[in-house]
């Protein structure tokens, strides 16, 4: 699996977009970046994911470079509830079994 | 719903004892995982199952046996605790779904004394 590069960490400001980078300069074409987030000392929690194209649901949007080298995950309105430390992980297929490995991730810090 | 549920939560041990810890899902999902996590650290892959009957090693499986003898449940062993094994330890599922996407336990912090 590619491995992944993230800051260690991170501020916004409450009701600001908060933008998180990750870098995947080795994803080969069949790899999905997926991002996780985990708060406190809680089980790390599924936000979103995609292939090549960019993709939003309810929680964040997901912005990922055309040669799909590095991504973005996107909170567009943070909270404070959103301080979290959250995960980029590159991931083989989606129907193929695989196994998830976790970096160190990028502690959000969302301040008021 | 229950999700994945782990047990126990909290446990005391000291350096040699030996513990069981039990993961069990009731969302019939076929994969079945155990990581650890150190303070400030993130999530490392112990062991995990592709299925039942099933198991096959992560990254750290040094120190820790692994059994999925039923499909909901999936077993971690710990023979001969060692300090250096104290942890927080997550469960997690994932079924066969277009999202392949996690579901973790709410995690089992043990300390070896």
């Amino acid at each position: 699996d590619a491995k992944t590069t993230q800051p260690p960490s991170m501020d916004c400001a409450e009701g600001r977009a908060a933008n998180l980078p990750c870098n995947h300069s080795t994803i080969s074409g069949n790899e999905y970046v997926y991002w996780y987030r985990q708060i406190h000392s809680q089980g790390p929690q599924y936000i979103i994911h995609g292939l090549k194209n960019n993709e939003t649901n309810e929680m964040a949007s997901l912005i990922i470079t055309e040669d799909r080298k590095s991504s973005t995950l996107i909170l567009p309105h943070a909270t404070l509830r959103d301080t979290a430390v959250y995960y980029c992980i590159v991931r083989v297929g989606i129907y193929n079994f695989n196994k998830f490995y976790f970096g160190s991730g990028t502690k959000l810090n969302v301040k008021p | 719903n229950a999700g994945v549920t782990q047990t126990p939560k909290f446990r005391v041990l000291k350096t040699g004892q030996s513990m069981t810890l039990l993961c069990a899902q009731d969302m019939n999902h076929e994969y079945m995982y155990w990581y650890r996590q150190d303070p400030g650290m993130g999530l490392r892959l112990i062991h995990y199952s592709v299925g039942e009957g099933t198991t096959a090693k992560g990254e750290v499986p040094d120190g820790y046996n692994v059994s999925r003898l039923k499909k909901q449940n999936f077993l971690l062993g710990l023979e001969s605790a060692a300090p250096s094994q104290t942890s927080v330890y997550f469960c997690a599922s994932s079924g066969m779904e277009a999202t392949g996407e996690l579901f973790f336990g709410e995690g089992s912090r043990l300390t070896v004394l």
